[in-house]
């Protein structure tokens, strides 16, 4: 079975520009989260979605950020205009159940120059 | 709010020898606490995690951790470190008990030398 998947692995823009990373989770699985980990700091929750619903945005920085989870499969998070400070990593996880354990992706690295 | 402190962004082991990662967390009621490990060019991984009843949680590749109340930790030991332990570890708190809204620590990358 595919674990989760995200694309793409490694992004380089210029500030100013748009980015959007797309996270493919677990088939079945309804929640799902995205985290980002800016360099050498904590890694940090950004949102949740069951299915195509926002559970928990709570952790997006500005509305510079918009995630979506279209018919509840995949999901995109863009960032438009992109600033330096949005460099990082980005994670997603999904799991079958709120309560139920979590599988990330391997992230993606995402620099603004 | 919750907050997870970790000791040492980097620790150094010889292979053989114990694995000490220090967590210390701060949580304004009953904390649930994971330990997740990213091994190079992979996702993070569950480790083990602390829910409640036993304080002595045993996890995966012979990892096993401590839920300390009193001194507020929650730290991470492997009775002899293997080089294909060689990883970043992260300790995470969360209030729910479950994946959403985690937070994590700044993570521990631990070496481990022949």
């Amino acid at each position: 079975e595919a674990g989760v998947t995200q694309f793409p692995s490694h992004s380089v823009i210029e500030k100013g520009q748009t980015v959007t990373l797309r996270c493919d989770p677990i088939s079945g699985h309804d929640n799902l989260y995205w985290y980002r980990r800016v360099m050498g700091k904590e890694i940090k929750f950004l949102l949740h979605f069951v299915k195509e619903s926002k559970q928990d945005e709570s952790g997006m920085p500005n509305n510079r950020f918009l995630a979506e989870r279209t018919g509840g499969t995949y999901s995109t998070l863009k960032v438009q205009p992109a600033e330096l400070e949005d460099s990082g990593v980005y994670f997603c996880a999904s799991s079958l159940f709120e309560d139920t354990e979590a599988f990330f992706g391997q992230g993606t690295r995402l620099t603004v120059v | 709010a919750q907050s997870v402190t970790q000791l040492g962004s980097h620790v150094s082991v010889s292979e053989g020898a114990l694995v000490l990662l220090r967590c210390n967390y701060s949580s304004s009621v009953p904390p649930y606490l994971f330990w997740y490990v990213q091994y190079p060019n992979q996702g993070l991984q569950l480790l083990l995690k602390y829910t409640t009843g036993a304080t002595l949680v045993k996890g995966i590749n012979g990892f096993e951790a401590e839920f300390k109340k009193s001194e507020t930790s929650f730290h991470l030991t492997k009775p002899s470190a293997h080089m294909s332990d060689a990883a970043e570890y992260f300790c995470a708190v969360s209030v729910t008990g479950t994946a959403s809204k985690l937070t994590f620590g700044t993570g521990t990358r631990l070496q481990v030398t022949l």
